[in-house]
């Protein structure tokens, strides 16, 4: 089966840099995915990684090592408004390449 | 934004009676996923579909059916709701399978209580 572990907390100040880990187990890495998830609203999609390495998207970072099963989400400049729950997922092509999700980090922004 | 409705956005219902939510998409795409979002189990696959008529079970479907006559819609049914249920559900829909970096898009959500 699959299996997802992440903090279930993370608190920062404003304009502070954090990091929010990420280790999956699964049969058929395909790819591991992140999202942002406001209180009470929808998912939505922050990045994707495929491969080994960094992707950057504006303040946000999200990184894969595939030999290590681990990745991590990172947030620059932080901001009030990135308080929020954050969640990896994993594509397994051992199940048709559906989204498996971690149970979520939940991270506040202090002033 | 993607164009990915949710019906009824809340709910509440008795024991023991049947339940549908629907799941309406313009996009066209070809995906559509039911997931439940319980406090610390984050976001579990209940059922999925890959085409009209196509569809298969998830992590967490027992108690649950799906229907997908249209490309458009993706129907979710408690036979015969309990308290368990008692859950928001999300609709997601994807434009590929697995070779794909767009992600998956949400709906609003569903806010289901069983009493």
């Amino acid at each position: 089966g699959q299996s997802l572990e992440q903090p279930s907390e993370v608190t920062a100040v404003e304009g502070a840099i954090v990091q929010i880990n990420c280790t999956y187990q699964t049969s058929g890495f395909y790819g591991l995915s992140w999202y942002q998830q406001h209180d009470g609203g929808a998912p939505t999609f922050l990045s994707y990684n495929a491969l080994d390495g960094l992707e950057e998207t504006g303040r946000f970072s999200s990184f894969l090592s595939r030999s290590d099963s681990y990745g991590y989400l990172l947030l620059q400049e932080l901001q009030m408004k990135d308080s929020a729950s954050y969640f990896c997922a994993v594509r397994d092509y051992n199940q048709g390449g559906k989204l498996i999700f971690g149970q979520g980090t939940e991270l506040s922004v202090k002033p | 934004d993607a164009g990915i409705t949710q019906s009824p956005r809340h709910k509440v219902t008795e024991t023991g009676t049947p339940v549908t939510l629907r799941c309406h998409q313009t996009e066209n795409h070809r995906y559509m996923y039911w997931y439940r979002q319980d406090p610390g189990h984050g976001l579990r696959l209940i059922h999925y579909s890959y085409g009209v008529k196509d569809t298969d079970k998830g992590e967490v479907s027992d108690g649950y059916s799906v229907s997908r006559s249209k490309t458009e819609d993706f129907l979710l049914t408690l036979e015969s709701a309990t308290s368990s249920q008692t859950s928001v559900y999300f609709c997601a829909i994807s434009e590929s399978g697995l070779r794909t970096n767009y992600g998956y898009t949400f709906g609003s959500g569903t806010r289901l209580t069983v009493v």
